[in-house]
């Protein structure tokens, strides 16, 4: 299995409240990746990263944003949560030159705003 | 902008019997890589194939095998001797072979797969 790390699996949290999701890897990834899912469908990007001090806005808009300080650390952060945030938000990584190079999948945080 | 499509929202099968997950894409570029992932309930998702477009052979992974039509645009993926724990969504994923960028990947909608015992 992958290296990659999501903390917390599930948070239920009001609305107004500043956010942040956890996500590391271990295997010295260069990419990074943040989709959010809705419960049993498809998964849109939302940011990625090509390495430190790097990061993209991905195909979906959202109001996060994103930081990548350290290569195997790549947080997620709401400022002011509302319910329309409610949703899966899945962290992945890839390594190597190749787009061969498969990404490999967080467990994800179930995002829950009341 | 490439689409990925997959046009069965749910599919189910008997254990041991034998199914197909259709996807479809669409592309202008002539080389490229294709994906599919498995995400179980509440679990990982995982890669369980790959093929890259230029390699006219079918991928195969043990029970699991890809028809990659190329000028069809077609990406099945067949599980043989389904077993209980191939329950999962099913997501196809396409992406470039450009090398540099992120290499983001495009995914389809995702089939649900059941196992019936």
């Amino acid at each position: 299995e992958a290296d990659i790390y999501q903390t917390p699996r599930y948070l239920v949290i009001g609305t107004g409240k500043k956010i942040t999701l956890e996500c590391s890897q271990t295997m010295g990834h260069d990419k990074m990746y943040w989709y959010q899912q809705d419960p049993g469908m498809e998964l849109h990007l939302i940011h990625y990263s090509y390495g430190v001090n790097s990061t993209e806005k991905g195909d979906l808009s959202s109001e996060s944003t994103v930081s990548r300080i350290r290569t195997e650390h790549f947080p997620l952060t709401l400022e002011s949560a509302r319910p329309s945030h409610t949703s899966q938000y899945l962290c992945a990584s890839s390594g190597g030159t190749g787009p061969n190079q498969p990404q490999h999948f967080g467990d994800g945080t179930r995002l829950s705003i009341l | 902008a490439q689409t990925v499509t997959q046009s069965q929202p749910e599919m189910s099968v008997q254990e041991a019997e034998t199914v197909t997950l259709s996807c479809t894409y669409d592309t202008s570029e002539s080389d490229y890589y294709l994906f599919w992932y498995k995400q179980p309930p509440s679990r990982q998702m995982i890669l369980v194939i790959r093929q890259e477009a230029y390699k006219q052979q079918n991928a195969t992974e043990n029970r699991f095998s890809v028809n990659f039509q190329k000028a069809a645009k077609s990406f099945s993926l067949k599980i043989s001797d389904s077993q209980l724990g191939d329950a999962a969504m099913y997501f196809c994923a396409y992406r470039s072979t450009y090398r540099g960028g992120a290499q983001k990947l495009v995914f389809g909608q995702g089939t649900r797969l059941t196992i019936n015992p």
